[in-house]
Parts: structure tokens; sequence; C-alpha cells
């Protein structure tokens, strides 16, 4: 089985479009997190989200939201893409916060027309 | 200037050879150091967690060291196997759970 599911595997869409990638995890965890990696493959947290608390990424513009409707999902929504956008989005999952192991999914690879 | 470097940028080495990949950094006050391995196309997976007060960790043939006074981390790799070419990220965190990251060390393992 899966431990973290991402889905759709690719997305490719039209500039200004509304879009969500979907992320599941079967793990337990009580926080789940959305990275985004450039071209250059540099990684970048974009959110954590813990019993409820979300914290962002300062950087990271409100056009981007994340939904939780319970504990192992926690989904991306983008609203108005731009071509910059275009990217891997990695969700990830750890027990806690804390010091802990954090487990990746597959990745999404978006790509903004 | 990022607050986490990694050396070299890329390596090639042979099949069944050692090798060395550093990370230094500046995050501070520092709470702990991982790091990932990042096979192409797909997520990264974590090797090792090291907080202040480790300065080794070892998984199978992985061992990281962490020296924290000159903020310092290596991962050593043994007897290299095809399976070992990937990217390995440092990412470093401070007490805030503020990660940084580095940008990677491409390694390629050839037969």
């Amino acid at each position: 089985d899966t431990a973290v599911s991402q889905t759709p595997k690719y997305l490719v869409t039209q500039m200004g479009n509304d879009k969500s990638i979907k992320c599941e995890q079967n793990l337990g965890h009580d926080t789940m997190y959305w990275y985004k990696q450039d071209s250059k493959k540099f990684l970048k947290i974009m959110f954590s989200y813990n019993n409820k608390e979300l914290i962002i990424n300062e950087t990271v513009p409100n056009r981007f939201s994340p939904k939780s409707p319970d504990k192992a999902h926690l989904n991306l929504h983008i609203n108005s893409l731009e071509l910059g956008d275009s990217a891997v989005y990695f969700c990830a999952s750890s027990h806690t916060r804390g010091v802990e192991t954090q487990y990746f999914g597959p990745g999404t690879r978006l790509l903004v027309l | 200037k990022n607050q986490v470097e990694q050396s070299p940028q890329s390596l090639i080495i042979l099949e069944g050879k050692n090798c060395t990949l550093q990370c230094n950094y500046t995050v501070s006050p520092f709470s702990n150091l991982r790091w990932y391995k990042q096979d192409t196309g797909r997520g990264p997976v974590s090797l090792t967690i090291m907080t202040f007060s480790e300065n080794t960790k070892s998984n199978g043939r992985y061992t990281a060291t962490l020296d924290a006074d000159t903020k310092q981390s290596s991962l050593h790799i043994t007897a290299s196997q095809l399976s070992d070419s990937a990217s390995y990220i440092c990412v470093v965190s401070d007490f805030n759970n503020d990660m940084r990251f580095g940008a990677g060390t491409r390694l390629t393992v050839k037969p």
C-alpha cells in the first residue's frame, strides 16, 4: 500500500485556470506538508498543517490554499495559475511536527501553458 | 546567499567506490539536520536525522556526521551501488521548525 499518494501525477493546464492536487496518507500521521520543487530541483516548503493549525511559508502567494477535509488528507488548491507555478509539487507527512521522519509522495508535475 | 550550501554540485564515481558529500550551514539556532535521497522522478526519502547532541548516524551504507561547532555535516556512502545514483539533499531546521534546503548533490554511480 502506498503510504503517501498524490493525484494527479501530471497536470497540464492553461494560465488563469484554477486547479487542485489531492494528497492522502495512510500512516496515521498528524502533520502534513506541501513542497514545491522548481526546475533547478530546489525544494521549498509551502505549508505544514497539524491539528487544524496551518503554518504558511510567507513567500507563498495567497493564490495557493491548502484544504484538509480530515487528518488523512491535505489538498492543494491553486487559483489563477501563472507560468511560474510550473513545478513539481510534493506532499509529505510525519507523525508530529517535531524532529520526525517525513514521508513524501511521488509528486505532481504541473505545467502551466 | 542560501543558508545551506552543499558540495560538490555533482559527482561521478565508479561502482564499489566510497564517496563523501558535504553540507555547510549558517541556520541558527540549530535544531536538526536531515539528509534525503531523491531518485529521478520520485519524492525524497529520508536517510538520517540528527539533532545537536548527535555527531554521527548510520543507515546501512550511509553514514552522516555532524559538527555543530563548525556547522558542517557530511554524508559518507560506502561501497557505492548503481542504485545510489540520485540527488542527495541536506535540510537544516531551526528551533521554529523553519526548514532550509540545500540545492543538492547529484551523484552518478557508473559500472
